[in-house]
This record gives C-alpha cells, sequence and structure tokens, in this order.
C-alpha cells in the first residue's frame, strides 16, 4: 500500500522563523512528489519536484527532493502569519495521489 | 485564472438517496480525479478518469460509486446509496495531463443523516 509521512505533525513558530517540513514516502510507480497547502478547504499547489537534487523556489518557500532516500522537504524562510496552514506532502504515481496527513503549522505574530 | 469548480458547497442527504455531486475541471484539463477527506483525516484517492473511461479507483471505491462526463464541461461523481460513512468532504481535481499537478475544486461538503 502506498504510503506518505509526514512530520513533524503540527509545529508552532514565531513570525521570521525558518521552519523545515519533512516527508517520507513510498508510492508505487512513483512519478513525483507534490507539495500542496490547505487552509479553509481545497489544497492548493505549491511544487511539483521529479528530478533528485534540484531544489525548487518560490518566494520564501523552497523544497528539494531526494529519490535515493525517498524523501523531500519543504523550507519557509521568514514565516509569516499568512503561512499558517496545513502542508501537504503527495506522492505522485501514474493516475492517483497519495497524501500525507499533513503538518500544520501556526504562526504567531 | 481558471479554476475547478464544484457545487454544491454542502449537501444533507438521508441515508440511502443518491447523490450527485458536479465539478467543472479546468477547460483545457484532460485527467480528471475525485478524491474525498472524512473530518480530521487526510484526503484519500476515489478515481482518475481519461478519455471517457477510468483510469484507476481505489478500494473506497466500490458499486455505490459512479462517474461520468455527460458533456464537455461537467464531471460527476454519483453515490447510489448513501451511508453514514460516507458523510465528507468531496474535492474535484483536474489535470493538463498525467503525471503533472492535479488543480482542487474548493470542495463539497456532503452530510449524509
Amino acid at each position: 500500500e502506498d504510503k506518505v509521512v509526514q512530520s513533524p505533525l503540527s509545529l508552532v513558530v514565531h513570525e521570521g522563523d525558518t521552519v523545515t517540513l519533512n516527508c517520507s514516502y513510498e508510492v508505487t510507480n512513483f512519478r513525483s512528489l507534490l507539495w500542496y497547502k490547505q487552509e479553509k478547504k481545497a489544497p492548493t499547489f505549491l511544487f511539483m519536484l521529479t528530478s533528485s537534487g534540484i531544489e525548487k523556489k518560490s518566494g520564501r518557500l523552497s523544497s528539494i527532493l531526494d529519490k535515493k532516500e525517498l524523501f523531500s522537504i519543504l523550507n519557509i524562510t521568514a514565516t509569516q502569519t499568512g503561512d499558517s496552514a496545513i502542508y501537504l506532502c503527495v506522492g505522485g504515481s501514474n493516475y492517483k495521489l497519495t497524501f500525507g496527513k499533513g503538518t500544520l503549522l501556526t504562526v504567531n505574530p | 485564472e481558471p479554476e475547478v469548480t464544484q457545487t454544491p458547497s454542502h449537501q444533507v442527504t438521508q441515508m440511502g438517496q443518491e447523490v450527485i455531486l458536479r465539478c467543472v475541471p479546468i477547460s483545457n484539463h484532460l485527467y480528471f480525479y475525485w478524491y474525498r477527506q472524512i473530518l480530521g483525516q487526510k484526503v484519500e484517492f476515489l478515481v482518475s478518469f481519461y478519455n471517457n473511461e477510468i483510469s484507476e479507483k481505489s478500494e473506497i471505491f466500490d458499486d455505490q460509486f459512479s462517474v461520468e462526463r455527460p458533456d464537455g464541461s461537467n464531471f460527476t461523481l454519483k453515490i447510489r446509496s448513501t451511508k453514514l460513512e460516507d458523510s465528507a468532504m468531496y474535492f474535484c481535481a483536474s489535470s493538463e495531463r498525467t503525471f503533472y499537478e492535479q488543480y482542487f475544486g474548493p470542495g463539497t461538503r456532503l452530510t449524509v443523516t
């Protein structure tokens, strides 16, 4: 059975802190590792990673994939209160996504 | 910016009734998906659909569930005889191609009483 495990499950930081969210995966017919942000309802897409060792960046967020160790991290620098959300690590295979339980990030002012 | 839309936003139904959840995927996307999220749990894959056929389905997607693309824009999920445990948020998603990122609609909260 496909599995995506995220850690920590929750994290409380102060504005300006840097956080690292972890994700390990075991996905049959693995094609990509995706990160989504879930605030109130629907997950919104952040990154898709398909190659090992190549960092993807979007503003203060960055992510990298290690296909040998089956691991990915999501970094958020200079956190803001608006970053408070659940961050979902997702394994992509041929026709479906397998979600982790998410990391609940709370950024306090 | 194009987005996936879903209707209704909230549906309340009695056990044993049929429900149809509707989705309009992003217009140039070819792959369509349904996921569900039971309150407090993780998002779970139900089914993927391409070229008017199911590409893959999970164990959850049993004979009570069906999907259809009745016209060029809508994508529907039907639950024939709802059970209490079908209560969940149902998300529709679409992607331009397989292996591409999927974009999610705002969800339909289904409550079965």
